[in-house]
């Protein structure tokens, strides 16, 4: 089955600074990769997702990356600002009746202010 | 419009105890989905369902059944708790069978003891 890998476990960054997570997954067969953010007490909520047929996917301070070949996909977040701290979560599925995620372990972000 | 609502928000449980977690979403979605949420270990898939009718076993289903009522409604059940079983449980739904946006519940905080 499918495994995915996230790194880092934390990260703390100044506010206005950029932070990057990074992911890679083991099935060359996903082709979906969504980034989930959850804060204190609530369900996940996705933030961005990206296609296998596409390299780079951005919405506003947010981006994602998909290296295909080396099996890596990456969250950007530019001009962090307090309210982006929260865990934050990629996922990996492949086409199917019902898709099912496989989930990174989480990194948690602290935006200082 | 509710999204995707849990019940209980918290519960506790002795050992060989049994209940039902509660998921019902309001968007017409197909698919459903449980998960438990472990701290460092990011979310895992319990049971889906991709239709009405339809359930199917996810990474981790040991110790527990789950029943699709109909369109929707989906509960979880663990028939005689363990320990183990101690997480945060997240209901998920998603249109059209897969392919798109999974939409979490608020979750519950199971603890047994």
């Amino acid at each position: 089955g499918e495994n995915v890998e996230q790194h880092p476990s934390t990260l703390s960054v100044q506010e206005g600074d950029s932070a990057v997570i990074k992911c890679t997954y083991s099935d060359s067969a996903s082709n979906y990769f969504p980034w989930y953010k959850q804060e204190l007490g609530k369900g996940p909520q996705l933030i961005i997702d990206i296609r296998s047929n596409v390299g780079e996917k951005k919405d506003q301070r947010i981006a994602v990356t998909l290296n295909k070949t080396a099996k890596h996909f990456s969250l950007h977040i530019t001009e962090t600002q307090p309210e982006d701290s929260a865990v934050y979560f990629c996922a990996a599925s492949r086409a199917g009746s019902a898709r099912q995620l496989t989930f990174g372990s989480g990194t948690q972000l602290t935006v200082l202010p | 419009n509710a999204g995707v609502t849990q019940t209980p928000k918290f519960q506790v449980l002795k050992t060989g105890q049994s209940m039902t977690l509660q998921c019902a979403q309001d968007m017409n979605h197909n698919s459903m989905y449980w998960y438990r949420q472990d701290p460092g270990m990011g979310l895992r898939l319990i049971y889906y369902s991709a239709s009405e009718g339809t359930t199917d076993k996810g990474e981790v289903p040991n110790g527990y059944n789950v029943s699709r009522l109909n369109k929707r409604e989906f509960s979880l059940r663990l028939e005689s708790a363990a320990p183990s079983q101690t997480s945060v449980y997240f209901c998920a739904s998603t249109p059209t069978g897969g392919g798109n946006e999974q939409f979490f519940g608020p979750g519950t905080r199971l603890t047994v003891l």
